[in-house]
């Protein structure tokens, strides 16, 4: 059981907006920064959006982030038939005094 | 360009140790924190260890803690995951990860390609 809550999954049509939550507690997402990544199938986990809403280089625009309390929150606008992945938001947590990370959130483009 | 290559999985019957290294090329890395995680077959991340750059400050998942030991060697580029004990549940894919930005909490970035640790009689 995760300390991030993530939705098991997530659809919509190619040029669709989804967004994908991650709601935390005051000693996680209140306190730290929250970042997402994206699994392609078979593939290593890639940084998609770090310090809640940055992007590194190379990630397209289309990705966003953004915060609102202990909860953050994943856009993809335009869904594009690539996005199909696995997306995870992870942050460090000062009771733990470890990461943690959401239980992963699967999008499916129809 | 920056690569990490994880080494040194395989199977192991329960109760067993087995050492993971990770080789790290393409950057500075004695300048970053280094992180261990985890993915059991068709679940989601788990994080596992993470190390200071000087080896001097070490952290670990309450799952592991007790019996895994992370350490590094800067002076070889590598990072490495001391296993004891294992468990049927610790069985997944391994992955090493540099911290993104070396001077702040952003995240994991590059990952390597994982390697597989299977515990099983």
């Amino acid at each position: 059981q995760s300390v991030l809550t993530q939705p098991p999954s997530t659809s919509g049509t190619p040029g669709q907006r989804v967004t994908i939550s991650c709601s935390g507690s005051s000693s996680n997402i209140g306190l730290n920064t929250v970042n997402w990544y994206q699994q392609l199938p078979g593939t290593a986990p890639r940084l998609l959006i770090y310090s809640y809403d940055q992007r590194p280089s190379g990630v397209p625009d289309r990705f966003s982030g953004s915060l609102s309390g202990t909860s953050a929150s994943l856009a993809i606008s335009g869904l594009q038939s690539e996005d199909e992945a696995d997306y995870y938001c992870a942050a460090w947590d000062d009771s733990l005094n470890g990461v943690i990370f959401g239980g992963g959130t699967k999008v499916t483009v129809l | 360009q920056v690569h990490l290559v994880e080494s040194g999985g395989g199977l192991v019957k329960p109760g067993g140790s087995l050492t993971l290294s990770c080789a790290a090329s393409g950057f500075t890395f004695n300048n970053y924190y280094m992180t261990w995680i985890r993915q059991a077959p068709g679940k989601g991340l788990e994080w596992v260890s993470s190390i200071s750059d000087s080896g001097s400050t070490v952290y670990y998942g309450d799952s592991v803690k007790g019996r895994f030991s992370i350490s590094r060697d800067n002076a070889k580029n590598s990072l490495y995951l001391q296993m004891n004990s294992l468990r049927a549940e610790d069985t997944a894919v391994y992955y090493c990860a540099r911290r993104f930005i070396s001077s702040s909490k952003s995240g994991f970035d590059p990952w390597g390609r994982g390697i597989l640790v299977t515990v099983s009689s």
